[in-house]
């Protein structure tokens, strides 16, 4: 069974522009969760989805965004790119999203913004 | 607030000591608690969670944790450490309804040294 997929790998941007990053579940997961990792601040919640419904938010400002699409693949926009958005961004999928926490990660789109 | 503190953001150990890895938790409620690997390049990998059904919990690759509520505690052993083992270790706690929202620790890289 595949896993978690997330494209693309590895992107490099400059200050000020946007970037889409896109996530594909294991199969039958419908449940997308998405985390920032920098050195600095570790590991950072962005955002939930369950059902094309966004049930969660972390504390990050409006240029982050999110949506999942019916088939449960998701994406995460950021907008007017800054220095600090350089970072591992990790999806995540579950069965159902009923908190276990039994999270099934990607490898992660490493972001560097110059 | 949930929160999660790892004790030591590096452990060294000789390949066949005991690995122990330290976390402790601050929880309100009685919390789901996770210990996840990471691997160089790679996302994160649940090793094992807890979620109240027996105290002691076993986890792959031969890793265990001890719930210990009065220490507020969920350290991580392995009782022989492998050459393998040599990666980024993460506690986290389930946020109180928080849809897979998963609060980390900030992390404990070990070393496996010959």
């Amino acid at each position: 069974k595949a896993g978690v997929t997330q494209t693309p790998r590895y992107l490099i941007k400059t200050r000020g522009q946007q970037v889409t990053l896109s996530c594909s579940p294991i199969s039958g997961h419908r449940s997308v969760s998405w985390y920032q990792q920098t050195p600095g601040q570790g590991l950072q919640f962005l955002f939930e989805y369950f059902s094309e419904t966004q049930r969660n938010k972390g504390n990050f400002p409006g240029r982050f965004s999110g949506r999942q699409f019916s088939n449960s693949r998701s994406e995460m926009n950021v907008s007017t790119l800054e220095l600090g958005d350089s970072a591992l961004y990790l999806c995540a999928s579950s069965l159902d999203g009923t908190n276990t926490g039994e999270l099934f990660f990607g490898e992660g789109s490493r972001l560097t913004v110059l | 607030a949930q929160s999660v503190t790892q004790l030591g953001s590096h452990v060294s150990v000789s390949e066949g000591a005991l690995v122990l890895l330290r976390c402790n938790y601050s929880s309100s409620v009685p919390p789901y608690l996770f210990w996840y690997v990471q691997y160089p390049n790679q996302g994160l990998q649940l090793l094992l969670k807890y979620t109240s059904a027996a105290t002691l919990v076993k986890g792959i690759n031969g890793f265990e944790a001890e719930f210990k509520k009065s220490e507020t505690s969920f350290h991580l052993t392995k009782p022989s450490a492998h050459m393998s083992d040599a990666a980024e270790y993460f506690c986290a706690v389930s946020a109180t309804g928080g849809y897979n929202k998963l609060i980390f620790g900030a992390g404990t890289r070990l070393a496996v040294h010959p």
